[in-house]
């Protein structure tokens, strides 16, 4: 079975610009989360979806950030425009059911994002 | 509100040292997950442990152990024999319920160096 993946791995953008990260699941995962790392902080929930629909949006830090997951299979995360802030590492996990910590999270290896 | 404490930045010790990473939880819910997860510098998080809330059984895996105390809420790890390979960032997280979203909420990291 295929894990997560994400792309690209890394990504160097200057201030303004616009990068999109794409997270494909586990084939027949419902359930996708985003997170990020911002450099020496704690890893931060951004949203989840229950296939195409968000179910919480709670953890996105402001409009700049647009994620998408038509048709329910894979997803993407736009920032536009980009912010030095912005760095860091881009997480996305999928789970197969509801409240997917509880019955297994399966981590992609992450977009590293340098805003510059 | 739920929340997660490492209590250690950073920790530096020798190799065949033992050494054990602090973790502190808060929630309200009778019902949840504790995990584990190993950041090592290349980026991916790779899954370690889920422990749930009605199993205090202490656990062992190889050098890895841990120690989950209810009555302190608390979800040490202990890495006996350290060894260079165990060198990486460690978080501790909390699963919020299933019927919340399964959210993770993760503690800031403790990066370890082992040193030979």
């Amino acid at each position: 079975e295929a894990g997560v993946t994400q792309f690209p791995s890394h990504s160097v953008i200057e201030k303004g610009q616009t990068v999109t990260l794409r997270c494909d699941p586990i084939s027949g995962h419902d359930n996708l989360y985003w997170y990020r790392r911002v450099m020496g902080k704690e890893i931060k929930f951004l949203l989840h979806f229950v296939k195409e629909s968000k179910q919480d949006e709670s953890g996105m830090p402001n409009n700049r950030f647009l994620a998408e997951r038509t048709g329910g299979t894979y997803s993407t995360l736009k920032v536009q425009p980009a912010e030095l802030e912005d760095s860091g590492v881009y997480f996305c996990a999928s789970s197969p059911i509801q409240g997917g910590a509880n019955y297994g999270y399966t981590f992609g290896s992450g977009t590293r994002l340098t805003v510059v | 509100a739920q929340k997660v404490t490492q209590a250690q930045t950073e920790i530096s010790v020798v190799e065949k040292e033992d050494v054990t990473l602090d973790c502190v939880y808060e929630t309200r819910d009778t019902t949840y997950y504790l995990f584990w997860y190993k950041q090592p510098p290349s980026g991916e998080l790779v899954f370690l442990i889920r422990r749930n809330s009605f199993d205090e059984q202490n656990e062992i895996s190889g050098r890895y152990s841990w120690n989950f105390q209810k009555s302190t809420s608390s979800f040490n790890f202990t890495i006996t024999a350290s060894q260079v390979v165990d060198s990486a960032v460690y978080f501790c997280a909390l699963s919020e319920p299933y019927n919340q979203g399964g959210k993770l909420i993760f503690g800031q990291g403790t990066e370890l160096s082992v040193k030979p």
